[in-house]
């Protein structure tokens, strides 16, 4: 299975946007590119996800390089609710979704 | 609609103990996983179904044996539990098997054995 790589952690001002940046170089052709992000005390929630173009939801958008060896989730304005653990995840056809550290989000008032 | 449930929610036993987790979804998915998490660290994929009556192994799946007999439920067993196994567990479950499938997890038990 495909790794990626990404920061431990990163802060952010409330009401601004957050990029949080991924790395993964050894991507295959059919991986589609995961983000989950999981609060205290709470299972893992769906943010987006991607195959090769830039996606938009109500949550967030998902910038995809042209390469498809790193790609970048987008908080258009942080909230405290956003503070989280964020994990940005490749999923095959094979349909597992094996989860990395994460990056852990802080967002200050 | 409860989406994927888990029960029990705590429970603490004693090394050599037996117990299962249920995990059960109402959303008619194919695919169900078993996650643990332990302190300070992300999910490790215990086992998973692609589907009734068939498992798989994930990234740890030694001292665990899971069942789906049914397609709303997968069980998750720890025959002999170790204070190793102490870890909050999460199960999830998919739609399809296809790369763009989104995961719906529960809200986890955790298990602490003494």
């Amino acid at each position: 299975d495909a790794k990626t790589t990404q920061p431990n952690s990163m802060e952010s001002n409330e009401e601004e946007p957050v990029h949080l940046p991924c790395n993964h170089s050894t991507i295959s052709g059919t991986d589609y590119i995961h983000w989950y992000r999981q609060l205290p005390s709470q299972g893992p929630e769906y943010v987006i996800h991607g195959l090769t173009s830039n996606v938009n939801n109500r949550m967030a958008s998902l910038a995809i390089a042209e390469d498809r060896k790193s790609s970048t989730l987008i908080l258009h304005r942080a909230t405290l609710r956003d503070a989280a653990v964020y994990y940005c995840i490749l999923s095959n056809q094979g349909g597992k979704l094996i989860f990395g550290q994460g990056t852990e989000l802080s967002v200050k008032p | 609609n409860a989406g994927v449930t888990q029960t029990p929610k705590f429970r603490v036993l004693k090394t050599g103990q037996s117990m299962t987790l249920l995990c059960a979804q109402d959303m008619n998915h194919e695919y169900m996983y078993w996650y643990r998490q332990d302190p300070g660290m992300g999910l490790r994929l215990i086992h998973y179904s692609v589907g009734e009556g068939t498992t798989a192994k994930g990234e740890v799946p030694d001292g665990y044996n899971v069942s789906r007999l049914k397609k709303q439920n997968f069980l998750l067993g720890l025959e002999s539990a170790a204070p190793s196994q102490t870890s909050v567990y999460f199960c999830a479950s998919s739609p399809d098997r296809a790369g763009a499938n989104v995961l719906t997890f529960g809200a986890g038990s955790r298990l602490t054995v003494l």
